[in-house]
């Protein structure tokens, strides 16, 4: 069964260091999601794209933050510099479309640990 | 904005027994509305769904029904087993706006032998 894939699975870091995620969408999976989800939350946005072009990064911190989509498949999270308030799970999913009401694909979360 | 509003947990019941997460939601348009379930250990993944109004979705013994006059997607279950001990997210989708899938803050589920 296709999964969603992330990497890597758990991150320990120093603040003010740089971290990156990586993630692998379903193959076909036009739309790729990257969410934050802080232990006892809800997943909160932080950017959307469809293909390669970000459909939505309003809450996405664009001093520290970044992400990218280069060939319309796998995608980059970065963070730079790291601070203590960035630990959680970044979650990546996919969708086949993107237009609402289909379902959300996850991978299992990178969790990001910062000392 | 669209939001949604999920019972806090955790929600601690014995095996057999009937369960109920509340979910409320605002919105604006013709939103869908989610449930997903994550066990420990591993990502969310789709429960049910239901993209209109008085829909039922129905999946591994859980339903739920979309009520626009009450704006509630509540989760129910006859009877619960200790394999269901997960956290739960309401979520909704909202087609009439900008597709961008909102999640509540999730009700943890223990379901004790």
């Amino acid at each position: 069964e296709a999964e969603v894939a992330q990497s890597p699975r758990y991150k320990i870091t120093e603040k003010s260091q740089a971290v990156a995620f990586w993630c692998d969408p379903i193959s076909g999976h036009a739309t790729l999601y990257w969410y934050r989800q802080i232990l006892g939350q809800g997943p909160e946005l932080l950017v959307q794209f469809q293909d390669e072009s970000v459909v939505d990064d309003s809450q996405l911190p664009k001093d520290r933050f970044s992400a990218e989509r280069l060939k319309g498949v796998d995608s980059t999270l970065k963070i730079q510099p790291a601070e203590l308030g960035d630990s959680a799970m970044y979650l990546c999913a996919s969708s086949l479309d993107g237009l609402g009401a289909g379902e959300l694909f996850f991978g299992e979360g990178s969790r990001l640990t910062v000392l | 904005g669209d939001s949604v509003t999920q019972m806090e947990g955790p929600v601690t019941l014995s095996e057999e027994a009937f369960l109920t997460i509340n979910c409320t939601y605002t919105a604006t348009g013709y939103p869908s509305l989610f449930w997903y379930v994550q066990y420990p250990g591993e990502g969310l993944q789709l429960l049910l769904k239901a993209t209109k109004a008085d829909d039922k979705g129905s999946n591994k013994g859980f339903e739920a029904t979309y009520r626009k006059e009450t704006t509630s997607f509540h989760l129910e279950k006859g009877s619960v087993q200790v394999s269901d001990s997960a956290v739960y997210f309401c979520a909704l989708s909202n087609t009439g706006g900008s597709y961008i899938p909102t999640f509540g803050r999730g009700t943890s589920l223990i379901v004790h032998p």
